[in-house]
Order: C-alpha cells, then structure tokens, then sequence
C-alpha cells in the first residue's frame, strides 16, 4: 500500500523567517516519483517539483530546496526567506511505477505573515 | 499551456439529485483522476481512468460513478447526492504516471448538498 504523511497541519511564520514542510512516505515499489504541489486561495493545485526513486540528489530552486532521504522514506520541503506569496496549502503526492495512482498527503497550510 | 478545465466552480444541489460534473483536458492525456478535497483530509481519490471507457477506483468511491466516452472528458456521477457530499471536486490529468509525469488540475468545483 502507499501512504503519504504530512504531520505538520498548519504553519505560522513571519516574513523572511525559513520554514521546512515535512513529508513522509510509505510504497513497496522500488522505482517510484515524489511529487509537492502548491495550492493558492485560488483553489488550482501548481506542480512544483518531481524526484524519481533513483535519485537522491537534493534541488534547489530560487527560494525552494527539497531534501530526499531514502532512508528515512521523507521528502522534504524548505523555503527560504518566506514572503507573503508563499501562503498556501502545499502538498505532497507519490506514484509508483507499476501504478497510475497519484496518492497525495494531507496537506500541510503555510501561513506567512508581514 | 495545458488547460484542464471543470464546467463548474460552484454548484448547489438537492439531496437525492442526481449530479454530474464535468471535466475536460486539451493536452491528449491518457490518465484522468478524481479528487475531493476535505479539510483535514487532503485530496482523497475517488476514480480515476487511464484510458477511453476504463477506470479503475480509487479510495473512496463509493456513492460515485464515472463515465470516460471520449479521451478528452472524464465525468464524475453523483447517482443520488448526500449531504456528506458537500465539499470541493478537484479534476486532473497527467500523460502515465509510469513516466514520473506531473499531474494538471482543474481550477476545482466546490459543491453543496442542501
């Protein structure tokens, strides 16, 4: 079975202050995708970034950087310097390779204050 | 752009209505999902499809039907609408997921069951 866990429901920052969303998954498969997706007040989920099993490397993008760490089954999610814009509902998914189902997690709410 | 579009961003409904919303990709995407989104419960997968006139369950698909008649448009049946119903619908669709691709969204379609 795979299973997605974000155990942070709601996050307060203020402005400019760093915060890491956490995600946690579970699959059996070896060859699987991790995905984070943005939803703003407008409702319309925003892919982010995508990570495939193999590697392990972590990513930086502007602001946002993910860290993969196999073994402890996480894919998290940092941004830098927060702003205003970055309030949102963010979301963690996973696929495995053998299936067409995108399972996400709960969602974790980002609220960055000025 | 890819543009996944739901036919409806708000919907009231009667109990026991039989309800059917809408949605439509133009990027010739094999898979089509559906979601619905509860506070506190992420985005739970009801049905998805992964070609014409195939689907398969997803998590919760109990009170739903769907129907896939053309590539392009992927319907999601509420045969007799509840009250536990009321929340938001979010529609999706990605190229196979074996690939690692992402997944589109819809804008979402936020229904309520008077």
């Amino acid at each position: 079975a795979q299973k997605v866990t974000q155990a942070q429901t709601e996050i307060s920052v203020v402005e400019k202050e760093d915060v890491t969303l956490d995600c946690v998954y579970e699959t059996r498969d070896t060859t699987y995708y991790l995905f984070w997706y943005k939803q703003p007040p407008s409702g319309e989920l925003v892919f982010l970034i995508r990570r495939n099993s193999f590697d392990e490397q972590n990513e930086i993008s502007g602001r946002y950087s993910w860290n993969f760490q196999k073994s402890t089954s996480s894919f998290n999610f940092t941004i830098t310097a927060s702003q205003v814009v970055d309030s949102a509902v963010y979301f963690c998914a996973l696929s495995a390779y053998n299936t067409d189902k995108l399972i996400f997690g709960t969602g974790t709410r980002l609220q960055v204050f000025p | 752009d890819v543009k996944v579009t739901q036919s409806s961003r708000y919907l009231v409904k009667r109990t026991g209505e039989k309800v059917f919303l809408e949605c439509v990709q133009d990027m010739d995407h094999e898979n089509m999902f559906w979601y619905r989104q509860d506070p506190g419960l992420g985005l739970r997968l009801i049905y998805f499809s992964y070609d014409v006139k195939m689907k398969e369950k997803g998590d919760i698909p109990e009170g739903y039907s769907v129907s896939r008649e053309k590539k392009e448009r992927f319907s999601l049946i509420l045969e007799s609408a509840s009250t536990n119903q009321t929340s938001m619908y979010l529609c999706a669709s990605s190229p196979t997921l074996a690939t690692g691709a992402e997944a589109f969204f819809g804008q979402g379609t936020r229904l309520t069951v008077v």
